[in-house]
């Protein structure tokens, strides 16, 4: 089963709200990382946060951490039309490798 | 800095034809993964190697799949015979090894069996 899994499936917001997606996970992780996928392209790292990190910011995104609860959120602000995409999280528990959720797609209205 | 080179982008065959998938990984970039995408089942992890060695391929789904690394700045994806089902997009990452680090994507490969 999917380590991430991401809340909600889809979200569509006017241009200049705020988007939040949340992102849970199963086991105890060294650090989540959340990525961009615009449509037909490869996945963007956008942001990582480590497991002893509670939030980080870049730009116009902050990412929360909770590992009591074993989530995490995405916060987009003041949207655009160019954030219109998929947004992944990535957990890693060891080593290189990344278990990826299944995605939230974002559409922002102009 | 190229990023991550991924050929051909598009590939469309004919089931029971072998194809391959090729990698050029960020130089530098000591570990690779090989990923499918589907609408069914999301991105998968097929393998990856560190320093050219395979650590899991317990992504691989079948033995028609096979990767290989002959260098630091190369990798393959085979499929042989192929089948209607492997009907992807396949994506060919790297990162650095050692590190708590990102992964950076190339464009994917888009697969169509016939």
């Amino acid at each position: 089963s999917q380590q991430g899994e991401e809340d909600p499936q889809a979200l569509s917001i006017q241009e200049g709200e705020n988007a939040t997606m949340n992102c849970s996970y199963k086991t105890s992780i060294n650090n989540l990382q959340w990525y961009r996928q615009n449509s037909g392209r490869g996945l963007v790292h956008l942001i990582l946060i480590r497991s002893n990190e509670r939030e980080k910011h870049s730009g116009r995104l902050r990412v929360t951490l909770d590992t009591s609860k074993k989530s995490s959120s995405l916060l987009i602000t003041a949207s655009r039309a160019a954030d219109t995409a998929s947004y992944f999280c990535a957990t890693s528990t060891s080593g290189s490798r990344l278990t990826f959720g299944e995605g939230t797609q974002l559409t922002v209205n102009p | 800095d190229a990023g991550v080179i991924q050929s051909p982008r598009h590939e469309v065959t004919e089931m029971g034809q072998e194809v391959t998938l090729r990698c050029k990984p960020i130089s530098g970039h000591n570990s690779l993964f090989w990923y499918r995408q589907t609408m069914m089942r999301g991105l998968e992890l097929l393998i990856y190697f560190n320093n050219n060695v395979p650590i899991d391929d317990s992504g691989m789904p079948e033995d028609r799949f096979s990767a290989k690394m002959p260098n630091a700045s190369f990798s393959t994806l085979k499929i042989q015979p192929s089948e209607p089902r492997d009907s992807a997009v396949y994506f060919c990452a790297s990162s650095l090894r050692g590190k708590v680090s990102e992964q950076y994507f190339g464009p994917g490969t888009r697969l169509t069996v016939t």
